[in-house]
C-alpha cells in the first residue's frame, strides 16, 4: 500500500517559470510532511516542511501548500533555476504526534529546469 | 556544518559475497536510520536505531541482512550473501528528536 504517492515521474520547466510538484497521501492520520531534494550520487537534503495545522509554509523561493480535505500537498518553486534540477521527494513521519520515526516517501519526481 | 558520513561510496561485488557499509551520524543524534533506495522509487526503511537499540527492523530481510550500532554512535549494515536484487543505494540518516532527518551521501551497491 503506497501511502504517499507522487504520480508525476518527471516535470520539465523553463528557467524563471514556476515549478509545481504534487504529492498525494492516503493516510489521513499523517500530520506532518517534508520535501527533500536529491541530486544524483548524493543523499536527499531537506528542503521544507509543513504541519497539518497550517495550509501553507514559505521559505524563499519554495512554498508548500497542504489541502487536508483532498489529502494533497504541492511544492511551488518560483522562479525556477537550472540548479533546481533534481529529484524531489515528499515524505511523512509516523502520525500521532511522534516527533521522529521512519519517513514514508513518495516515488519522487524528476524536475528538469531548462535555461 | 555537521554531516552524516558513509563509506564506501561505491561497492561492486559478486553475488553470494558479503558486503558491509558503515555510517557515522551527526554527533549527538540519538536516532539512526538505514534506508534502501531502488532507482525510480523513494527510500524505504530497513532498520531504525534509538541509541544502541533497534526500534524498527520489520522490513529488514533478516536471513541475509544484519545491522548493529554497538556503542550507540556509528553503525554497520551487512549483507551476506549478496543477491542480484540487492543492487541499490543504501542511505544512512540521523535525527535528534525531530521529524527532519539528515542523510549521508549513500553507498551505491552493484551486485554482479
Amino acid at each position: 500500500d503506497q501511502q504517499v504517492k507522487q504520480n508525476s515521474p518527471s516535470l520539465s520547466v523553463q528557467e524563471g517559470r514556476i515549478s509545481i510538484l504534487n504529492c498525494d497521501y492516503t493516510n489521513s492520520m499523517f500530520d506532518y510532511f517534508l520535501w527533500y531534494k536529491k541530486y544524483p550520487a548524493e543523499g536527499p537534503t531537506f528542503l521544507i516542511s509543513i504541519s497539518s495545522i497550517k495550509d501553507k509554509n514559505e521559505d524563499g523561493r519554495f512554498t508548500v501548500f497542504l489541502n487536508k480535505s483532498a489529502k494533497h500537498l504541492s511544492l511551488h518553486i518560483v522562479p525556477s533555476q537550472p540548479g533546481d534540477s533534481a529529484v524531489y521527494f515528499c515524505a511523512a513521519p509516523p502520525p500521532g504526534g511522534t516527533s521522529y520515526g521512519k519517513l514514508t516517501f513518495g516515488q519522487g519526481t524528476i524536475l528538469t529546469v531548462h535555461p | 556544518e555537521a554531516e552524516v558520513a558513509q563509506s564506501p561510496r561505491y561497492k561492486i561485488t559478486e553475488k553470494s559475497q558479503a558486503v558491509a557499509f558503515w555510517c557515522d551520524p551527526i554527533s549527538g543524534h540519538a536516532t539512526l536510520y538505514w534506508y534502501r533506495q531502488i532507482l525510480g522509487q523513494g527510500p524505504e526503511l530497513l532498520v531504525q536505531f534509538q541509541d544502541e537499540s533497534v526500534v524498527d527492523d520489520s522490513q529488514l530481510p533478516k536471513d541475509r541482512f544484519s545491522a548493529e550500532r554497538l556503542k550507540g554512535v556509528d553503525s554497520t549494515l551487512k549483507i551476506q550473501p549478496a543477491e542480484l536484487g540487492d543492487s541499490a543505494m543504501y542511505l544512512c540518516a540521523s535525527s535528534h528528536w525531530t521529524a527532519e532527518q539528515f542523510f549521508g551521501p549513500g553507498t551505491r551497491l552493484t551486485v554482479l
